[in-house]
């Protein structure tokens, strides 16, 4: 079957810095996104990462890992408004279908 | 501006009876998704399509039933079969490319009174 792990809660400290880890098993794959998701409020895409390697986009970066079917999103000097859940996602070929974790729920204490 | 457009926002549907949800997107894309998420979950895909006049069911797809007329628009009915609709219910759509990115409505809120 396909199937994507992620914790399903993580709590950090503001100002420091927190890894989301995602896990796939798919059978085919395209690359690895990830999306924030506020309460109450749609996903709303973070970075997508096809090769191997680490991307980075100012505070948020997400690493990507083919041979080991990982990959994680790196948030750091976080911010009360980072509090959200964090979803990762598998997109493959032949039928267009993205292939969803179940969400980190990421907690930020003052 | 393009993006999608998901209405209305908030729902309310009486048991027995049929609703349907809006989805209208502008951006050219050709895979349009219906989601449903409950509260504290991921989401769940219940019908996807690729290209118009064609679509496919999801993992969720009993109780529910969609079209695809035209590119720009992906309706979701909830019929009267969906047991437990009350939900969180959202649209996406991506580019025939590797779908890289998926862009989302804003949502809405169904809750059966």
């Amino acid at each position: 079957g396909q199937s994507l792990e992620q914790p399903s809660e993580v709590t950090a400290v503001e100002g420091a810095i927190v890894q989301i880890n995602c896990t796939y098993q798919t059978s085919g794959f395209y690359g690895l996104s990830w999306y924030q998701q506020h309460d109450g409020g749609a996903p709303t895409f973070l970075s997508y990462n096809a090769l191997d390697g680490l991307e980075e986009t100012g505070r948020f970066s997400s690493f990507l890992s083919r041979s080991d079917s990982y990959g994680y999103l790196l948030l750091q000097e976080l911010q009360m408004k980072d509090s959200a859940s964090y979803f990762c996602a598998v997109s493959g070929p032949g039928n267009y279908q993205l292939i969803w974790g179940a969400g980190t729920k990421l907690i930020i204490k003052p | 501006d393009g993006g999608i457009t998901q209405s209305p926002k908030y729902l309310f549907r009486k048991e027995g009876q049929n609703v349907t949800l809006s989805c209208e997107q502008n951006l050219n894309h050709d895979a349009m998704y219906w989601y449903r998420q409950d509260p504290g979950q991921g989401l769940r895909l219940i019908y996807y399509s690729q290209i118009v006049n064609d679509f496919q069911k999801g993992d969720i797809a009993e109780g529910y039933s969609v079209s695809r007329e035209k590119k720009e628009s992906f309706p979701l009915t909830v019929t009267s079969a969906q047991k437990n609709p009350t939900a969180f219910y959202l649209c996406a759509s991506t580019d025939w490319d590797r779908n890289t990115e998926a862009f989302f409505g804003q949502g809405t809120r169904l809750t059966v009174v």
